[in-house]
């Protein structure tokens, strides 16, 4: 059974910085594109970023680009979300997403990790 | 960017098929995903590569993509079908979401 486990949220200072865990198990971590989608309270779906596989090939969304930082370790099937200089607008819920090796959807979702960006 | 265009809201009664949009400029030529996701849920995929639905999604949930439009169907919709409903595809090396539509059974 494919898990992923979101940990490391919380309540940021605007301009702070919080790095997101996301712990995977059930299937083969460095074979699976993973990516953050975020949704703020009320709204919809937003993507954050990508990262392949390997690591090598990394994206991200206009919003965040130049301030979070996607990265994985595969030895520990571990995928992580530096999230510097947030605003207020970053608030939201953050989710780990698994791509699937065939399809190109989110075949699985993490619960969450709720972050608050305040002063 | 790329958009994709949901209508906020769809209604249907029990029984009855709903039908839910999602547009954007040659659509068709992309593979679209849906999902849907219950009040304070994870969003579950019901639809991949614009047909097709994973294992565990009743047949009941259909989808087709052409032109500018992807459509999901839910046939014989259920009151455990009300959910928000978003489309999903990549662009230019961006994932891209609609903005969701609220299914409501009633």
């Amino acid at each position: 059974e494919v898990r992923l486990l979101e940990s490391g949220g919380g309540l940021v200072q605007p301009g702070g910085s919080l790095r997101l865990s996301c712990a995977a198990s059930g299937f083969t971590f460095s074979s699976s594109a993973m990516s953050w989608v975020r949704q703020a309270p009320g709204k919809g779906l937003e993507w954050v970023s990508t990262i392949r596989g390997s690591g090598t090939g990394t994206f991200y969304a206009d919003s965040v680009k130049g301030r979070f930082l996607i990265s994985r370790d595969n030895s520990r099937n571990t995928l992580y979300l530096q999230t510097n200089s947030p605003r207020v607008d970053d608030t939201a819920v953050y989710y780990c997403a698994k791509e699937s090796e065939t399809s190109g959807g989110f075949d699985s979702w993490g619960q969450g990790t709720l972050v608050t960006v305040s002063s | 960017s790329y958009q994709m265009n949901q209508p906020p809201s769809v209604s249907v009664s029990p029984g009855q098929t709903a039908t839910i949009t999602c547009s954007g400029d040659k659509l068709g030529d992309k593979y679209v995903h849906w999902y849907h996701q219950k009040p304070g849920q994870s969003p579950v995929l019901v639809i991949y590569q614009d047909t097709k639905r994973p294992s565990g999604i009743p047949e009941r949930f259909s989808g087709s993509n052409s032109g500018n439009t992807a459509t999901l169907t839910i046939s014989g919709t259920q009151a455990m079908d009300e959910a928000d409903y978003y489309c999903q595809a990549w662009d230019s090396s961006k994932v891209v979401f609609g903005g969701g539509t609220k299914l409501t059974v009633l």
